[in-house]
């Protein structure tokens, strides 16, 4: 077990639904980033969030958005799902805004999503 | 902008055999570097990084990384493969400078160990 939570592990939805994706990072870790791994594209970082505020933004669809609430957890929403969307979307933690610190980085096992 | 390569999406190698998985960086500042390994159906797991502290890092399992800047590289190795090594491989860099220090990583690389 990393520390890190994600959940659902498995999500399967129709195309057009909604989603809600959720990481609740290890304890004492202030910053979340979301990653999407596909086949075609590897992994993608998507956005970054520390102590509450959006503070780096990667290829992250307009479809898509993100928020780290005042207990540190995070949600990524995904809308107007499209087959392409259906990826592995991890979360990483890490105490600082830098990823610096003795740990660095730490993982979750991902959500799996497949769109229908 | 920092950016990953590694050579050979796929290594295969004999049990008890070197590992050498191969990764190059592109950086404008020192870099901070690390691996990770993959298994099936399961999160990314720290395995090292360089902070520029050592030039040869251990990490767990028995993998070690060397950075040489002439060569911008950053290859991991083991003396000796073993059947639990079998899984996918990536290395990252960290970006640095204003708010950016997301982890860039490169494609892959799937280890197979054969008996």
């Amino acid at each position: 077990d990393s520390g890190v939570t994600q959940t659902p592990k498995h999500l399967i939805t129709a195309t057009g639904q909604r989603v809600t994706l959720r990481c609740s990072p290890r304890s004492g870790d202030l910053s979340v980033y979301w990653y999407q791994q596909s086949l075609d594209q590897g992994l993608q970082f998507l956005i970054q969030y520390y102590n509450g505020e959006e503070r780096a933004k990667g290829n992250i669809l307009e479809r898509f958005s993100a928020q780290q609430f005042p207990d540190l957890h995070s949600e990524l929403n995904l809308s107007s799902l499209e087959l392409g969307d259906s990826a592995l979307y991890f979360c990483a933690s890490s105490p600082t805004g830098t990823g610096g610190g003795g740990v660095g980085y730490t993982f979750g096992s991902g959500t799996r999503l497949t769109v229908v | 902008a920092q950016s990953v390569t590694q050579l050979g999406s796929h290594v295969s190698v004999s049990e008890g055999a070197l590992v050498l998985l191969r990764c190059n960086y592109s950086s404008s500042v020192p870099p901070y570097l690390f691996w990770y390994v993959q298994y099936p159906n399961q999160g990314l797991q720290l395995l090292l990084k360089y902070t520029s502290a050592a030039t040869l890092v251990k990490g767990i399992n028995g993998f070690e990384a060397e950075f040489k800047k002439s060569e911008t590289s950053f290859h991991l190795t083991k003396p000796s493969a073993h059947m639990s090594d079998a899984a996918e491989y990536f290395c990252a860099v960290r970006g640095s400078g204003g708010s950016n220090y997301k982890l860039t990583f490169g494609k892959g690389t799937l280890l197979t160990v054969n008996p």
